[in-house]
């Protein structure tokens, strides 16, 4: 049974640093084809792809933040951080881990984590 | 990387048929078979609904089916039903360095 989990501070100042991270079960991020992606979405608004780390530590990111994401994983603690420097009222969203195999598809995700960007 | 592009709203009676259109380019969705279509009711996580464009995920209802033409992929959920009714966004692979993008989104309203 696959399952994910983000944690993670619930608010942040305009400026700060978010971390995130994801925690998962029931399967390896070592084994071939498989990738963890952070997906988030603002308040009303859709879904939209952050991040991805693949099996291989190949790493990939959106290419309107790519300057402010990073993504890292630790396979031992089957465990995803993901970072995003320079929070803006804008990124308030909420904000998702998943598993993803070949071609996109998403057939587990996390129960989400509501990230508020507010002074 | 732009959005895949789906109608805001589609709305009808339980019972009937809807199809959702999810357009893009030949860079995405009309350049791979690798379309997903993910529900998501308010407050909950998107869920898979079909992948590879017309696959069921196991436990998925064969009301829902998935097709694809050109760079235009649709979703059709036959014999409305009320728990029918939320967002559905479609997903693309593409050529882009992150190699997946969503759709607009399509709220369902079932009368």
């Amino acid at each position: 049974q696959i399952t994910l989990k983000e944690s993670g501070p619930t608010l942040v100042k305009p400026t700060q640093t978010l971390t995130l991270t994801c925690t998962f079960s029931g399967f390896s991020l070592s084994t071939g084809g498989v990738a963890v992606a952070w997906i988030r979405q603002p308040p009303g608004k859709a879904l939209e792809w952050l991040a991805l780390i693949y099996w291989d530590d190949d790493k990939r990111y959106s290419p309107s933040l790519k300057s402010r994401l990073t993504i890292s994983k630790d396979t031992s603690k089957n465990q995803v951080v993901l970072t995003m420097t320079n929070m803006d009222p804008v990124d308030t969203a909420t904000y998702y881990c998943a598993h993803r195999l070949g071609g996109g598809r998403v057939g587990y995700w996390g129960q989400g984590t509501l990230v508020t960007v507010s002074s | 990387q732009s959005a895949l592009t789906q109608p805001a709203s589609v709305s009808a009676s339980p019972g009937q048929s809807i199809t959702i259109s999810c357009t893009g380019t030949s860079s995405d969705v009309g350049g791979y078979d690798y379309v997903s279509w993910y529900q998501q009711h308010p407050g909950k996580a998107p869920k898979l609904m079909i992948h590879d464009v017309s696959n069921r995920p196991s436990g998925v209802s064969d009301r829902f089916s998935g097709s694809k033409s050109g760079n235009t992929a649709s979703l059709t959920i036959s014999g409305l039903q009320a728990e029918d009714e939320a967002d559905y966004y479609c997903c693309s692979y593409t050529s882009s360095t992150l190699p997946n993008v969503f759709g607009t989104g399509t709220k369902v309203t079932v009368l």
